[in-house]
């Protein structure tokens, strides 16, 4: 299989502030990358499509200016949600598709962040 | 469009035993890959097992075992010598087959509990 790697892994911040969220592929390069949100007992949210050395393409609903994504290297996406508040509180996930093994068209995920907005 | 219908939102099974995750998904692609992911309590979201369409031999993955019927666009996925570890969120998924840019497609997935 292939890894990805998040961080950070929880992260508690107060309403009005920006919290940023890192997303890695370790053992492969990743041009393309996923972030999703999930609230509990819930399935997975597709948020946007993070593409290497362009912009990323946001799921219909999503505020792109509200969760800001960048992909500045092959092995490394961002998600920035800024001005962060109490709805904004979840659980939020982050994959990779590893194009270059075997397996190319699984994606592999990060072990997610979880964001509280007090 | 795509979707993936797990109709279990929970099962239970005793350890040991075998049971039986459901999923049906509707499509009008001829090429694409089919998924079981596995969502323990720590959230961290695992690959059980990954078929693809083209290949009409059932993937097989230890313990874990699915049975792919493409004309009737199901695939259930079979755990044999249930443990407690398979205490799970399973959620059955879609791809199509072009290339890293296509999303993956997710039930609603099944809450599997392992009683001992």
């Amino acid at each position: 299989g292939a890894v990805v790697s998040q961080h950070p892994s929880r992260v508690i911040c107060k309403s009005g502030t920006s919290v940023k969220i890192e997303c890695r592929s370790l053992d492969f390069q990743a041009t393309t990358m996923f972030w999703y949100r999930q609230f509990p007992k819930q399935s997975l949210m597709l948020m946007a499509t993070s593409n290497e050395g362009s912009k990323a393409t946001y799921e219909q609903g999503v505020e792109k200016d509200k969760f800001l994504i960048n992909h500045a290297s092959l092995t490394l996406s961002t998600l920035t949600v800024t001005s962060a508040h109490p709805e904004d509180s979840s659980f939020y996930i982050c994959s990779a598709p590893a194009r270059d093994k075997a397996d190319a068209d699984t994606q592999y995920f990060g072990p997610g962040t979880r964001l509280t907005v007090l | 469009a795509q979707t993936v219908t797990q109709s279990q939102p929970e099962m239970s099974v005793q350890e040991a035993e075998t049971v039986t995750l459901s999923c049906t998904y509707d499509t009008s692609e001829s090429n694409y890959y089919l998924f079981w992911y596995k969502q323990p309590p720590s959230r961290q979201m695992i690959l059980v097992i990954r078929q693809e369409a083209y290949k009409q031999q059932n993937a097989t993955e230890n313990r874990f075992s699915v049975n792919f019927q493409k004309a009737a666009k199901s695939f259930s996925l079979k755990i044999s010598d249930s443990q407690l570890g398979d205490t799970a969120m399973y959620f059955c998924a879609f791809i199509r087959t072009q290339g890293g840019s296509e999303k993956l497609v997710f039930g609603k997935g099944t809450k599997l509990t392992v009683n001992p």
